[in-house]
């Protein structure tokens, strides 16, 4: 069965300093997803990795994905208050679906 | 605006009844699934469609049913049998193509009264 853990579980980090939010997951996937969760509020889609070796950034955020070590990290470079939410990568259950095993987030708080 | 449309926001349930959530989209978009958060964790997936007529359980499916008649619909019902609905309940659609995100909609908080 496939397991997706992300840790920290919890991050409070000060404006201006970098972090690293890593994704685990259990069986080979060919794919990952990153979403961004305000409190209460609907997820976002982040990033779409599909490939070993893929990186993408956008704004401060940078995600990558190593599927040899069925790994993918999200790097946050000199946080600012704005990025506070709950962040989730996801992957799909296994080859050709679409079925989603989401992790069980970490909650960002970034203080000035 | 495309997008996804979740009502109502909150939802009050009493023990016995059944309650169905609204999930509209006019993104048209192929699939279409069905979400459970509950505080502090992570999304469980209930069902999925991903064409008109047909749908197939998720992780979760026990005291839910779904229908799926139109492309821009999916409703949620949340059966009497379910015995614990009080959670987050959050839908989402996809284009087809791999890769492609799951887009979600605003989310239905429901509650046992």
């Amino acid at each position: 069965e496939l397991k997706v853990e992300q840790n920290p579980l919890f991050l409070s980090m000060q404006e201006g300093k970098n972090y690293t939010i890593y994704c685990n997951y259990s069986t080979t996937s060919d794919r990952l997803y990153w979403y961004r969760q305000d409190p209460g509020k609907s997820l976002e889609s982040l990033f779409v990795l599909l490939s070993n070796g893929a990186v993408k950034q956008e704004g401060r955020l940078m995600a990558s994905l190593d599927t040899k070590a069925r790994l993918s990290t999200l790097h946050i470079t000199a946080a600012v208050h704005d990025l506070s939410a709950t962040y989730f990568c996801a992957v799909p259950k296994s080859y050709n679906t679409d079925k989603l095993i989401f992790g069980t987030g970490t909650r960002l708080q970034v203080f000035p | 605006d495309g997008g996804i449309t979740q009502s109502p926001k909150y939802l009050f349930r009493k023990e016995g009844q059944n309650v169905t959530l609204s999930c509209e989209q006019n993104l048209n978009h192929d699939a279409m699934y069905w979400y459970r958060q509950d505080p502090g964790q992570g999304l469980r997936l209930i069902y999925y469609s991903q064409i008109v007529n047909d749908f197939q359980k998720g992780d979760i499916a026990e005291g839910y049913s779904v229908s799926r008649e139109k492309k821009e619909s999916f409703p949620l019902t949340v059966t009497s049998a379910q015995k614990n609905p009080t959670a987050f309940y959050l839908c989402a659609s996809r284009r087809q193509g791999k890769g492609q995100p799951q887009h979600f909609g605003d989310g239905t908080r429901l509650s046992i009264l």
